[in-house]
């Protein structure tokens, strides 16, 4: 059965650096969304990304934030300069009619 | 915005059947959804009410009431594996997005 992974399982860096978190969703999905979860709270919507462009993002996704899907499979989150707040466990999620999203394996964030 | 509420803890025996409760606030939704989360896990998609009654997916079942700001997800035939938390979320338009409920943690007994 097709599956939404997502590298790397867990990373570990400083307050100030940049991470990128890597998706690749299903293969014949068109919506494609990041959602965090910190840990024991509930999960929470970042952006969604539809036709090559940003649907909707949330309060969290402010300007340090980014996405890309550079080409035909990956699906990129990019944080610029990661902050204490932002360790989290990272959720990628797909869908093919957008209701019925698959929930990647989800990186988890340490910043220190 | 949207905010949703669900019990925090829910205990049931082997076999038994559950509901979890989920009640809304919202000024627009397309439906409600339920997922399923293991500790350590990703959430798994579960049932999807578009429309107000209920909808059957083998052991499980989902209920939606507009009108009240209510749905509920039913469990019959608990086994140890359920035990996990269930999250309703609303499913919005613009971004088709989900924003999750608070989630209650099942916890199956023998």
């Amino acid at each position: 059965e097709p599956e939404v992974t997502q590298t790397p399982s867990h990373q570990v860096t400083q307050m100030g650096q940049e991470v990128i978190l890597r998706c690749v969703p299903i293969s014949n999905h068109l919506y494609f969304y990041w959602y965090r979860q910190i840990l024991g709270q509930k999960v929470e919507f970042l952006v969604s990304f539809y036709n090559n462009e940003i649907s909707e993002k949330s309060e969290i996704f402010d300007d340090q934030f980014s996405v890309e899907r550079p080409d035909g499979s990956n699906f990129t989150l990019k944080i610029r300069s990661t902050k204490l707040e932002d360790s989290a466990m990272y959720f990628c999620a797909s869908s093919v009619n957008s209701y019925e999203q698959y929930f990647g394996p989800g990186t988890r964030l340490t910043v220190t | 915005g949207q905010s949703l509420e669900q019990p925090s803890e829910v205990t049931a025996v082997e076999g038994a059947i559950v509901q979890m409760n989920c009640t809304y606030q919202t000024s627009g939704f397309y439906g409600l959804s339920w997922y399923q989360q293991h500790d350590g896990g990703a959430p798994t998609f579960l049932s999807y009410n578009a429309l107000d009654g209920l909808e059957e997916t083998g052991r499980f079942s989902s209920f939606l009431s507009r009108s009240d700001s209510y749905g509920y997800l039913l469990l019959q035939e608990l086994q140890m594996k359920d035990s996990a938390s269930y999250f309703c979320a609303l499913f919005t338009g613009g971004g088709n997005k989900l924003t999750f409920g608070t989630g209650t943690q099942l916890k199956v007994e023998l």
